[in-house]
């Protein structure tokens, strides 16, 4: 089946630090892939998507590659800000099922100045 | 452009009251619309799903029950709710196709004591 596996956290770095989050999947074929953003209090925002594999997505600073080899599609940031703290989660749409996301069960980071 | 309105975003109910959230999407037709349940600290919990007016899809059996009376028109129900119920509730909807992205609404707060 369908499955999304995070690094546990919470995620503590300071301010500027270089941020890896990582995820792995388990699906059938090439799902699109997703990194969600949570805010305290808030909904999930999409933060960025590859549809593909080898393709990457990016947005406000943020990046990840969709890697059908190892399975897997890492969020990186190369500087992060106080801002930036909030959970983070991967996701994937089965390819096949496509009316289901499957969610990791999230990463939170935390920033400090 | 689209748009996702949930509420209430904040309530507290005694147990065995009966619960309804609504969520409502506007700029789209024939959305799939989702309820998601998030418990603190955890993971998103998918817990209906439907792809068109009356069809609901449960994934979880519990104490909740969905309805799609209209097309972009979702509601969450209790008839008596459950201590173990308390969390914050997501709606989401996205469109029918492979690569579609999901997108969510600002979230409810319901806590039962």
């Amino acid at each position: 089946g369908n499955s999304v596996t995070q690094m546990e956290g919470p995620v503590t770095l300071s301010e500027e630090a270089f941020l890896t989050i990582n995820c792995t999947y388990t699906a059938t074929g090439y799902p699109s892939l997703f990194w969600y953003v949570q805010y305290p209090g808030e909904g999930l925002q999409l933060l960025l998507k590859a549809t593909k594999a080898d393709d990457k997505g990016s947005n406000k600073g943020f990046e990840a590659t969709y890697r059908k080899e190892t399975t897997s599609f890492h969020l990186e940031k190369g500087s992060v800000q106080v801002s930036d703290s909030a959970v983070y989660f991967c996701a994937l749409r089965d390819l096949y099922n496509f009316n289901k996301f499957y969610f990791g069960s999230g990463t939170k980071l935390n920033v400090k100045p | 452009s689209q748009t996702i309105h949930q509420w209430p975003a904040t309530l507290v109910q005694p147990v065995g009251s009966p619960l309804s959230l609504e969520c409502t999407v506007e700029g789209t037709s024939n959305p799939n619309l989702y309820w998601y349940r998030q418990a603190a600290g955890r993971g998103l919990q998918l817990l209906f799903y439907s792809v068109g007016i009356g069809q609901i899809s449960s994934e979880v059996p519990q104490n909740l029950s969905a309805s799609r009376p209209q097309d972009r028109q979702f509601i969450l129900s209790s008839k008596k709710l459950l201590l173990s119920d308390s969390g914050f509730y997501l709606c989401a909807w996205s469109v029918g196709e492979p690569w579609g992205t999901i997108y969510f609404g600002e979230g409810s707060w319901l806590t039962v004591v």
